[in-house]
Parts: structure tokens; C-alpha cells; sequence
């Protein structure tokens, strides 16, 4: 089954930092974009960084850039979010998804709690 | 930031109904939009794209409707397990993408 499994997750102090995973099993993502989106609890999906198939090209979301950085080993079919100076603002689920400008398929997500 | 607002946010149905939610973007996004369904705990699942495109293997009671910047997403006859969050996804533009706040289908 094609499927995305992300990683990672738990409990960090405020001004912490974590390294999310996601695991592609199933489907070759060699050539496509890679998203991490976070879904705070009660709110809506927020896109969080985006990167190209070879790591040259990445993009963020206004509220997590200089402290995320997306990345990606191709070899080993997984694409990583390093999360530093988190704040209790940053707690959510976090997806990634596959795709250019859809997300096709998508992990089931890992919680990411920040405690102040 | 192009704004995605989704109504209603809950939905009380029941098998058999059909039903309607709408998706409003905060100006004009063509017919860049998308609809996903999210049982909990599981993976968000593509249903609908290019506002009315239904993604491989999604039955033929979902279909969308609608350009520019109101858009609906109906299901004409609900099944058991259709009871779900869903919400839609702008692709206008890419900085950033944004989604509707969700609506909830019990």
C-alpha cells in the first residue's frame, strides 16, 4: 500500500526543538514536491514548507520561517522538518503530503506538543 | 494570504441526504481548488480537484461546482461512510497554499 508515516512527535519545552520524519513506503516520491502542513486542534489545515524533488528548492510559511527547514534523502525515501525555537504556538498534528500543488497522499500525521 | 472560508462548520445529516458545504476564497481563484475528506486519526484523502475533477476511485455521489471564489462540494446520497470532516484547498497561489477551516459531517 502506498502510504506516508511521519515520525518524530511528542513532548518539548518551549525554545525546544524536534526532527519530524516522514517515511514514503509504496510510492516513488524521487520526483515529486513534498509539504508538511499542521493542523493546530479546532482550527484548519495550515501549510507549513515545501520542497522540490532534489532539496534545491524549498519554501515556508511566514510564521515558522528562520526557525523549520525542510529537507530531504531521496535515497532512503524520506523527507525530514527540523523544527528549532518552538513555542506553544507551534502545537499541532503535522502531515506531510506529496505533490505539486495537491496533496496526494498524505501521513496520518504525529502530535507535536510544546509545553511553555 | 488568499482566505478559504468553509460553511457551514458542522452538518448534521442523515444516511440517504444529500448534502452541500461551501467554500468561499477572499478573491478569485479560478478553478484552483481542491476538496478533501479527513476521517480522525486517519490520512486527509483527495476527493475533487480543478473544482470539479473527482480523484481516481472516489464515487460518483461526491461532485463539485462553482469559479471564481464560491465553490460547493456535494454528496447526493450519504453513506455510512461518507460521515467526515472535509475542506477544501486553494492552489492559486503557493505562497501559501491555505484551506478552509473544515467542516464536520455527522
Amino acid at each position: 500500500e502506498a502510504q506516508l508515516v511521519e515520525s518524530g512527535g511528542g513532548l518539548v519545552q518551549s525554545g525546544g526543538a524536534l526532527r519530524l520524519s516522514c517515511a514514503a513506503s509504496g510510492l516513488n516520491i524521487d520526483n515529486d514536491w513534498m509539504h508538511w502542513v499542521r493542523q493546530i486542534p479546532g482550527k484548519g489545515m495550515m501549510w507549513i514548507s515545501r520542497i522540490n524533488r532534489d532539496g534545491s528548492r524549498t519554501s515556508y510559511a511566514d510564521s515558522v520561517k528562520g526557525r523549520f527547514t525542510i529537507s530531504r534523502d531521496n535515497a532512503k525515501s524520506m523527507v525530514y522538518l527540523e523544527m528549532n525555537r518552538l513555542t506553544v504556538e507551534d502545537t499541532a498534528v503535522y502531515y506531510c503530503g506529496r505533490g505539486g500543488n495537491l496533496f496526494d497522499p498524505w501521513g496520518q500525521g504525529v502530535w507535536v506538543t510544546v509545553s511553555s | 494570504d488568499i482566505q478559504m472560508t468553509q460553511s457551514p462548520s458542522t452538518l448534521s445529516a442523515s444516511v440517504g441526504d444529500r448534502v452541500t458545504i461551501t467554500c468561499r476564497a477572499s478573491e478569485s481563484i479560478d478553478r484552483w481548488l481542491a476538496w478533501y475528506q479527513h476521517r480522525p486519526g486517519k490520512a486527509p484523502h483527495l476527493l475533487i480537484y480543478d473544482v470539479s475533477t473527482l480523484e481516481s476511485g472516489v464515487p460518483s455521489r461526491f461532485s463539485g461546482s462553482g469559479f471564481g471564489t464560491e465553490f460547493t462540494l456535494t454528496i447526493s446520497s450519504l453513506q455510512p461512510d461518507d460521515f467526515a470532516t472535509y475542506f477544501c484547498q486553494q492552489y492559486s497561489s503557493y505562497s501559501p497554499y491555505t484551506f478552509g477551516q473544515g467542516t464536520r459531517l455527522e
